[in-house]
């Protein structure tokens, strides 16, 4: 099945700084979200991003599905950004989401 | 606007007993359904996921089963909760065709 790798394991920013976390990918996809799990265990959809490049506020997100990583960039962080960052997709043959093992960030005041 | 409600938040369970997790669905129709499963620290791994009323994919064997009577309505239950079925579980839904999910808050099942 598909391989899911989030890079890094773990970030400590201080608050203000830009970060930049990556998914690769072992296969083709149908599709790729990024989440954002809060310290409560709230999982919030950030991009849904099969291909292309998005934007949301301080967030972007950019997917290379021809070379099978995706990228989330994080700008300006604040304190409330800290919390688990997943990346998952959804395999071609349908239905099936494999989820990474999340990049943990935690930003210091 | 779609809203997705998971209850119980907490549970504790003994081991051997049986267990009965309910997700329903608000403010839309035929969702794709999913339950998930996250161990402490660890990313989410994917249980079930139901196309329609009765239509039920499990992807991981284990003593977990689903079923899903209504359409907006998703289950989860087990006969006799092992020490291993301890963990965070979280159900989601989606529009019909590879679309986000949308997740739940969540229970946190612990089996003593």
């Amino acid at each position: 099945g598909i391989q899911v790798e989030q890079s890094p394991p773990d970030l400590i920013l201080q608050e203000g700084a830009n970060s930049t976390l990556r998914c690769n990918f072992s296969d083709s996809v149908n599709n790729l979200q990024w989440f954002h799990q809060n310290p409560w265990g709230q999982l919030i959809n950030l991009f849904y991003i099969p291909s292309g490049t998005k934007q949301n506020g301080r967030l972007s997100a950019t997917t290379v599905a021809t070379e099978r990583y995706s990228l989330l960039y994080i700008s300006s962080s604040q304190t409330t950004d800290s919390g688990v960052y997943f990346c998952a997709v959804e395999s071609t043959g349908g239905f099936k989401t494999i989820f990474g093992a999340g990049t943990r960030l935690f930003v210091k005041a | 606007s779609q809203t997705i409600h998971q209850w119980p938040a907490t549970l504790v369970q003994p081991v051997g007993s049986p267990l009965s997790l309910e997700c329903t669905v608000e403010g839309t129709s035929n969702p794709n359904l999913y339950w998930y499963r996250q161990a402490a620290g660890r990313g989410l791994q994917l249980l079930f996921y139901s196309v329609g009323i009765g239509q039920i994919s499990s992807e991981v064997p284990q003593n977990l089963s689903a079923s899903r009577p209504q359409d907006r309505q998703f289950i989860l239950s087990s006969k006799k909760l092992l020490l291993s079925d301890s963990g965070f579980y979280l159900c989601a839904w989606s529009v019909r065709g590879p679309d986000t999910q949308y997740f739940g808050p969540g229970t946190r099942l612990t089996v003593l």
